[in-house]
C-alpha cells in the first residue's frame, strides 16, 4: 500500500517570492512520483514526473521538484510565482511508470498574493 | 487535437436514483481512468480501463461500476445514490506509448 502527505493544507506566499510545496510518501515498493495541479474548475495538468535517473527534475512553467528517497520526499519549489500559479497541486505516486493508478495526497492550496 | 471530455458538466440527483458519466478520452488513447474528487476524501482511484476491459479497480462498492466501448469512450454508472456520492468525477486518459494522463474538466455531481 501506499500513501501521501503533503504537510502543508494552504501556502499563500507573495508574488515573485519563491515557494516550496512538501511531499512526502510511504511505500512498499518502488514508486514513481508526480506533481500535478488543478486550476479552479479544471481537471488535473502534470507539471512534472519523476520515473528515474537525476533526482532533479524539471517541469513546466518553472517548476522543478526534488526526489529524496533516504526522506521518502518529493518537494516542489518554484523560484519566483506569478498570479496565475494560484491553483492547488497534488502530489502523487504510482507503483508503475505508466500506471493509471495513482495514489494522491490531500493537496496543497497556493494562493499567490500581489 | 480535442481533449478528454466529459459529459454533462453538472449533475443533480437525488437519493436513490442512478446515473450515468460519459467520457470520451483524446483520439488514439485506448486507456481510460475514473476518480473522485471530493473535499473530504479528497482524489480517490476508481477504476481503469484498457481496450474494454478492466485492468485495475480502487476500493469503491459495487454500486460504483464502469465500461469501455471499443471506440474507447468509457461510461460509469453509480446506483442507489448516496449523499456521499456528491463529488468532482474526473475522467483521463492515456496513449498506449505515453506514460502522461490527461485529465478532463470533469463532471460535478450532486445528490440532494
Amino acid at each position: 500500500a501506499q500513501s501521501v502527505t503533503q504537510l502543508d493544507s494552504q501556502v499563500p506566499v507573495f508574488e515573485e517570492a519563491p515557494v516550496e510545496l512538501r511531499c512526502n510518501y510511504s511505500s512498499s515498493v518502488s514508486v514513481y512520483l508526480f506533481w500535478y495541479v488543478q486550476y479552479p474548475n479544471q481537471g488535473l495538468q502534470l507539471l512534472l514526473k519523476y520515473l528515474s535517473g537525476s533526482t532533479l527534475v524539471k517541469g513546466i512553467n518553472g517548476f522543478e521538484a526534488e526526489f529524496n528517497k533516504s526522506q521518502t520526499s518529493f518537494h516542489l519549489r518554484k523560484p519566483s510565482v506569478h498570479i496565475s500559479d494560484t491553483a492547488e497541486y497534488f502530489c502523487a505516486v504510482s507503483d508503475k511508470a505508466a500506471g493509471n493508478k495513482l495514489t494522491f495526497g490531500g493537496g496543497t492550496r497556493v494562493l499567490v498574493k500581489p | 487535437k480535442a481533449g478528454v471530455t466529459q459529459t454533462p458538466r453538472y449533475l443533480i440527483k437525488t437519493r436513490g436514483q442512478q446515473v450515468t458519466l460519459s467520457c470520451s478520452p483524446i483520439s488514439g488513447h485506448r486507456s481510460v481512468s475514473w476518480y473522485q474528487q471530493t473535499p473530504g476524501q479528497g482524489l480517490q482511484f476508481l477504476f481503469e480501463y484498457f481496450s474494454e476491459t478492466q485492468r485495475n479497480k480502487g476500493n469503491f462498492p459495487g454500486r460504483f461500476s464502469g465500461r469501455q466501448f471499443s471506440n474507447s469512450r468509457s461510461e460509469m454508472n453509480v446506483s442507489t445514490l448516496e449523499l456521499g456520492d456528491s463529488a468532482l468525477y474526473l475522467c483521463a486518459s492515456r496513449g498506449s506509448t505515453n506514460e502522461k494522463l490527461f485529465f478532463g474538466s470533469g463532471t460535478q455531481l450532486s445528490v440532494l
